[in-house]
């Protein structure tokens, strides 16, 4: 495997379910993030974790739980979702670092549906 | 606060026509740029990005695009459309200074090229 990847790619669920995404990278970066993008919104960001620190939580509500295990792993844990959570939820890496250096490596996303 | 401005969310060309996407920037110090491309149903690959070295940056796919301080523009262009080249555009922007993982994406521009 190469670059960012993310599982599941579709994930349909319930208000009451618990489910979670996975994000690996493998490009020996120490930055990974999420993103959330719906539909005519720009991306916004939800976490940036930082040699497995979390640097950033852009007022996310507690239904989405971040967790970062190692510098190469990334999970999503979702809980008591609403229908407008339904999104592509895209997970990013970068080797973090001064500015000009840090392009961001996206995962294909999860496409996820709350019903 | 920083934030990206594309004007146009849907652009549409005939092949081999110009390609003109605009980005505009709102920044008190100028920040690095950067194109991202997004095809349907994958995340998002990096174009080319603006690191204050040279004005004029040349990317992949035969895309580039001008910083041009003055309009606070980036915006990217193709001189010949490809029907290949038919996906949805996102400026992003972070700050100049210091280390920085926080990109701010604008809404994106779909491109449509036609025969």
């Amino acid at each position: 495997e190469t670059g960012v990847t993310q599982t599941p790619r579709h994930l349909v669920m319930g208000m009451t379910n618990k489910k979670s995404l996975k994000c690996e990278q493998h490009l020996g970066h120490n930055a990974m993030y999420w993103y959330k993008q719906s539909a005519k919104k720009p991306l916004e960001l939800m976490f940036v974790y930082n040699f497995k620190e979390q640097t950033e939580n852009n007022s996310v509500p507690s239904r989405f739980s971040p967790e970062c295990p190692n510098s190469s792993h990334l999970f999503l844990h979702l809980h008591t979702l609403q229908p407008e959570d339904s999104a592509l939820y895209l997970c990013a890496s970068s080797l973090e670092g001064l500015a000009e250096d840090n392009e961001q490596f996206f995962g294909p996303g999860t496409r996820l549906t709350v019903l | 606060a920083q934030s990206v401005t594309q004007l146009g969310s849907h652009v549409s060309v005939s092949e081999g026509a110009l390609v003109l996407l605009r980005c505009n920037y709102s920044s008190s110090v100028p920040p690095y740029l950067f194109w991202y491309v997004q095809y349907p149903n994958q995340g998002l690959q990096l174009l080319l990005k603006y690191t204050s070295a040279a004005t004029l940056v040349k990317g992949i796919n035969g895309f580039e695009a001008e910083f041009k301080k003055s309009e606070t523009s980036f915006h990217l262009t193709k001189p010949s459309a490809h029907m290949s080249d038919a996906a949805e555009y996102f400026c992003a922007a972070t700050p100049g200074t210091g280390t920085a993982s926080k990109l701010t994406f604008g809404t994106g521009t779909r491109l449509q090229v036609t025969l």
